[in-house]
């Protein structure tokens, strides 16, 4: 199965920059994504990775080292409205009998003031 | 259409009712899954349906009963449930459950059990 790792918590200035990092052990790695969940609301898709690079879409980035175990989350102009839970979560094939669904970690709550 | 919908948003039931959870998605979707979050955690797998056949039951408790009537609606049959079963219950759909697909979640249903 997968072990993900992932801070519980994280504050920032608005306008500013932060990475949220994700560090995951799996023994079939098939694929990471990132999600956003606000208090009492449903997470959203926010990227993908499979391939070691860098996704780029718009204010968010996502990053993958599937050789270090890897990911991080980059928001970039955090406005009030990213503060939110961020969840990361892997895949792995070997974990789920060959299909293809996702666990996730504990995910960071991250808290944007002015 | 792309939004994954579910019935009622809060329920409050005693541990000797019997209620009814409901999702429904018009996306043509043919995986849909049931999760549950309690506070602060990450969403646990509970349930996948696939081409409307149970795919996955993480070893839940037979108080919780799926059920997929059809490619569009999800249900979820609660019965004799304990208070620790009170949690944000989310439903979720992608194109297919054999590949890469993101998921897409509903708004959940706030569930407390007295």
């Amino acid at each position: 199965g997968q072990n993900i790792d992932q801070p519980t918590e994280m504050t920032a200035t608005e306008g500013a920059i932060v990475q949220i990092n994700c560090t995951y052990q799996t023994s079939g790695f098939n694929g990471l994504f990132w999600y956003q969940q606000h208090a009492g609301e449903a997470p959203t898709f926010l990227s993908y990775n499979v391939l070691d690079g860098l996704e780029e879409k718009g204010r968010f980035s996502s990053f993958l080292s599937r050789s270090k175990g890897y990911s991080y989350l980059l928001l970039k102009e955090l406005q009030m409205k990213d503060s939110a839970s961020y969840l990361c979560a892997v895949r792995d094939r070997s974990a789920s009998g060959g299909s293809y669904i996702p666990t996730f970690g504990r995910g960071t709550s991250l808290i944007v003031h002015p | 259409d792309t939004e994954v919908t579910q019935t009622p948003k809060h329920l409050v039931m005693g541990m000797t009712n019997k209620k009814s959870l409901k999702c429904e998605q018009h996306m043509g979707h043919r995986a849909m899954y049931w999760y549950k979050q309690k506070a602060k955690k990450p969403p646990e797998l509970m349930f996948v349906y696939s081409y409307e056949k149970l795919s996955i039951n993480e070893s839940v408790p037979s108080r919780f009963s799926p059920e997929c009537p059809n490619s569009s609606l999800l249900n979820l049959h609660l019965h004799a449930l304990q208070p620790e079963d009170s949690a944000l219950y989310l439903c979720a759909s992608s194109q297919e459950m054999s590949s890469y697909n993101e998921q897409f979640f509903g708004p959940g249903t706030r569930l407390t059990v007295l």
